[in-house]
């Protein structure tokens, strides 16, 4: 079974830009998940979406968005990038339940200059 | 109130020997998932094992095993036989339901324990 993508894998961006990242969960997964991953302020998270709904939120300012398709494939978007921005975005899928594995894609390396 | 501690930035450890990291948590939810990761420079987060708040015994993958004492809200990684490529920062994890009754919920992360082992 394949596992987590992200595309793409390596980005560089300017102030001011947006950016749209993508994440194809493992085939059955419909909880997707994202992370952000910063050496200041470890990992946090984003937000977690399931059928096609955002159902929990972290503590991010609105230029962070995301959305879920119906094949639960996702997508997360920056606007207005700023330096602060640059980071390793990870997303992870799962099965419903707290005892289930959340698996991690390689991530997208975002870097704002 | 942190969720998940790591309290050991950093450890080192002899090829072939075993060492222990840390974690503790933080909750009030009875029903409750732990998860260790591993994430090597190359960025991608790998899990190594789970186990559950309701599990009786101490969860083992291979090489590695969780040392659960609920009690104390402790759950511990212990690598047995260290290997140079076990070299990697671990992230101790804790996975609640976003609320009562939902089956959905986010992973909390510690700080991560940056292992190496020098041969």
């Amino acid at each position: 079974k394949a596992g987590v993508t992200q595309t793409p894998r390596y980005l560089i961006k300017t102030r001011g830009q947006q950016v749209t990242l993508s994440c194809s969960p493992i085939s059955g997964h419909r909880s997707v998940s994202w992370y952000q991953q910063t050496p200041g302020q470890g990992l946090q998270f984003l937000f977690e979406y399931f059928s096609e709904t955002q159902r929990n939120k972290g503590n991010f300012p609105g230029r962070f968005s995301g959305r879920q398709f119906s094949n639960s494939r996702s997508e997360m978007n920056v606007s207005t990038l700023e330096l602060g921005d640059s980071a390793l975005y990870l997303c992870a899928s799962s099965l419903t339940g707290v005892e289930e594995t959340q698996y991690f894609g390689p991530g997208t390396r975002l870097l704002v200059l | 109130a942190q969720k998940i501690t790591q309290t050991q930035p950093g450890m080192f450890v002899q090829e072939k020997e075993a060492v222990t990291l840390d974690c503790t948590y933080d909750t009030s939810d009875p029903s409750y998932g732990l998860f260790w990761y591993k994430q090597p420079s190359s960025g991608e987060m790998i899990f190594l094992i789970y186990q559950g708040s309701y599990d009786q015994q101490n969860a083992t993958e291979g090489r590695y095993s969780l040392n659960f004492q609920k009690a104390r809200k402790s759950a511990n990684l212990v690598i047995s036989a260290s290997q140079l490529g076990d070299s990697a920062m671990y992230f101790c994890a804790m996975r609640e339901s976003l609320d009562r009754g939902s089956t959905l919920g986010r992973l909390y992360f510690g700080r991560g324990t940056q292992l190496t082992v020098w041969p």
